[in-house]
């Protein structure tokens, strides 16, 4: 079983749906938690981290975790074609011990 | 503010020939530096870290090595290139916090060996 799991996608949306993207991970002993968001050819960029289950809200993305079932979620409301990227879930036990998982592939159209 | 450097973009180079990918990073001392690399609709893969001067650690044996001469400054380097090196090299660095930890990366150095 692979540490962290993502639908790869490709994954279309139109311009101002709500998306939303999932991870699961195996590894009890993660204990924070990010999303990292990749352009074509370029590296990947933090995008939010968190430490604890529940919701964080950062303008139009909220990433969720829930421990109790590993899973992870980031939702990005009023999408928009510069949001069109892979995304990455990460999620972290310790200092090196981060699991990128392959991302999903997203476009949104215009 | 801190920033990472990374070059080149792009390397085309043939089976057989020797790599240098260098990386430097301006506006913060002591990072922990590293270099991952991304195949194609795969997830990044750690090659090596460093947490240091002259400390480097190998996370997947290979036919790849780094240095890092300078607190800010790591190098990826081969002797040797094969085919399956060609893949998409990433420069990472991040301020040692456990777990934690947030990586910022490179732009990345895309490398075909042919």
């Amino acid at each position: 079983q692979k540490e962290v799991e993502q639908d790869p996608g490709p994954l279309s949306v139109p311009e101002g749906a709500i998306v939303s993207l999932n991870c699961t991970y195996s590894n009890s002993a993660f204990q924070y938690f990010m999303w990292y968001r990749q352009y074509s050819r370029k590296g990947p960029e933090l995008l939010m981290y968190t430490y604890s289950s529940g919701n964080k809200e950062d303008g139009r993305f909220t990433a969720q975790v829930d421990k109790s079932s590993k899973y992870i979620s980031l939702f990005i409301r009023d999408s928009q074609p510069s949001d069109s990227a892979t995304y990455l879930c990460v999620p972290s036990g310790s200092a090196r011990q981060l699991t990128f998982g392959s991302g999903t592939q997203l476009t949104v159209l215009p | 503010s801190q920033t990472i450097h990374q070059w080149p973009a792009t390397l085309v180079q043939p089976v057989g020939s020797p790599l240098s990918l260098e990386c430097t990073v301006e506006g913060t001392s002591n990072p922990n530096l590293y270099w991952y690399r991304q195949a194609a609709g795969r997830g990044l893969q750690l090659l090596f870290y460093s947490v240091g001067i002259g400390q480097i650690s190998s996370e997947v044996p290979q036919n790849l090595s780094a240095s890092r001469p300078q607190d800010r400054q790591f190098i990826l380097s081969s002797k040797k290139l094969l085919l399956s090196d060609s893949g998409f090299y990433l420069c990472a660095w991040s301020v040692p916090a456990g777990f934690q930890e947030k990586l910022f990366f490179g732009s990345g150095t895309q490398l075909s060996v042919l």
